[in-house]
């Protein structure tokens, strides 16, 4: 099955300590996105890379990092430096070939810190 | 201005009624527009892009207005599993846009 997955669905963690989400994709994309969904409001970008070893900042890029070592994967860091990190945490996929913007998400990582 | 705005509903809409409500983006140079549709606790899933005046897809149709800037979605002979929240997207430089979604509730 092709398609992208992230785990755990759930995660649960005490302020102060980093966690990494996970995202893997077997789509052969080479873009890959890395959103939050706050309740009532859209998804807002926070990294994402077009190519293996390079990412960029999206809007809200501050308190989280990337890495893009392989095609498959780009897990995300929520470090202490978050201030708000309780969200729902989607990654996305896109083909860059061609004129074709869609993105593909998987299911989500919902993310509590107390 | 938001680069994306979208009625948050809801819309409610008796079972075979048609429902149509609209998306405004501020980048008038985007080529690219998409409606992905969301259930609750769930991931966005693509629904329809639109890169030229409009789209149709069995019930689903949608249009785009430059001159206005924005895309509609109408949804014909709505269905109890058309509830959901639909979110519009637009390609701005590069990145993709979302709006906050309007939520449909269909109604037997």
């Amino acid at each position: 099955d092709g398609g992208i997955t992230q785990s755990p669905k759930y995660l649960f963690r005490k302020e102060g300590q980093n966690v990494t989400l996970s995202c893997e994709q077997n789509l052969n994309h080479d873009a890959m996105y890395w959103y939050r969904q706050d309740p009532g409001q859209g998804l807002r970008l926070i990294y994402y890379s077009q190519i293996v070893n390079d990412f960029q900042k999206g809007d809200i890029a501050e308190g989280y990092s990337v890495s893009r070592e392989k095609k498959e994967s780009f897990p995300l860091t929520v470090t202490s430096a978050q201030k708000n990190p309780t969200a729902f945490y989607l990654c996305a996929s896109q083909t860059t070939s061609g004129y074709s913007y869609e993105q593909y998400f998987g299911p989500g990582t919902r993310l509590t810190v107390t | 201005r938001k680069e994306v705005e979208q009625d948050p509903g809801p819309f409610n809409v008796p079972e075979g009624a048609t429902v149509a409500f609209n998306c405004t983006y501020s980048n008038s140079a985007s080529q690219s527009f998409f409606w992905y549709r969301q259930d609750c606790r769930k991931e966005p899933k693509l629904l329809m892009s639109v890169y030229s005046s409009g789209n149709e897809d069995g019930r689903f149709t949608a249009q785009l207005n430059r001159a206005s800037q924005y895309i509609s979605l109408l949804i014909r002979d709505s269905k109890l599993s058309d509830s959901a929240t639909y979110l519009c997207a637009y390609d701005s430089w590069g990145k993709l846009q979302f709006g906050a979604g309007t939520q449909v509730v269909v109604t037997p």
